[in-house]
């Protein structure tokens, strides 16, 4: 079976920097996506890592080891706005997304 | 450019009904994909169309079927609702279908079982 697994909750301060961390264990590998999804909201894209290295984006970074099946997403200065769930997910084959159960995010000021 | 479209947002149904769910990928877009979303378990991918061809299936019982118009657009259908179908049903469409570009998400569909 699949397996993705992310930390069920979190809490930081405004303006701190926040680690979200991600590891997998699935039959394939074709990228790991990190999404946002804000309560009662469509889920929206943030990165896409295939290779291993970090990708920045913004106040937002993504990194991935294929070796050791880990990933995080790292988000800096945070606002109030970045409360949210954030998922991690990876594609297997087609468009497959298998979901980590998500890590909810608490921004207090 | 619309975003992805999913009809209705809310739906409330008694156990042993069907329903049928609706998409509209945006425009261009030929890959749709179909996830669960509860509490428990998260987000549970369902199946995945490209071209009216479904590729990708996930762990869900027969139940649940979909298909795809030449249009792209998609439906999902459930049949013999149980309780624990109670979910927000999400579309997702790619461009690509090729798992390497990002998916974008609709609002959902909140489906309620009594």
């Amino acid at each position: 079976g699949q397996n993705i697994d992310q930390p069920t909750e979190m809490t930081a301060t405004e303006g701190a920097i926040v680690q979200i961390n991600c590891t997998y264990q699935t039959s394939g590998f074709n990228g790991l996506f990190w999404y946002q999804q804000h309560a009662g909201e469509a889920p929206t894209f943030l990165s896409y890592n295939v290779l291993d290295g970090l990708e920045e984006k913004g106040r937002f970074s993504s990194f991935l080891s294929r070796s050791k099946g880990y990933s995080y997403l790292l988000l800096k200065e945070l606002q109030m706005k970045d409360s949210a769930s954030y998922l991690c997910a990876v594609s297997l084959s087609g468009y497959a997304l298998n979901f980590g159960k998500g890590t909810s995010l608490l921004v207090t000021p | 450019k619309a975003g992805v479209t999913q009809t209705p947002r809310y739906l409330i149904k008694t156990r042993g009904q069907q329903v049928t769910l609706s998409c509209s990928p945006i425009s261009g877009h030929r890959s749709v994909s179909w996830y669960q979303q509860t509490p428990g378990q998260g987000l549970q991918f369902l199946f995945e169309y490209f071209s009216e061809t479904q590729r990708n299936k996930g762990n869900f019982p027969g139940r649940f079927s979909g298909r795809q118009f030449s249009n792209s657009r998609s439906e999902m259908n459930v049949s013999t609702l149980e309780l624990g179908d109670s979910a927000l049903y999400l579309c997702a469409s790619s461009s690509t279908g090729q798992g390497t570009t990002e998916a974008f998400f609709g609002q959902g569909t909140r489906l309620t079982v009594v």
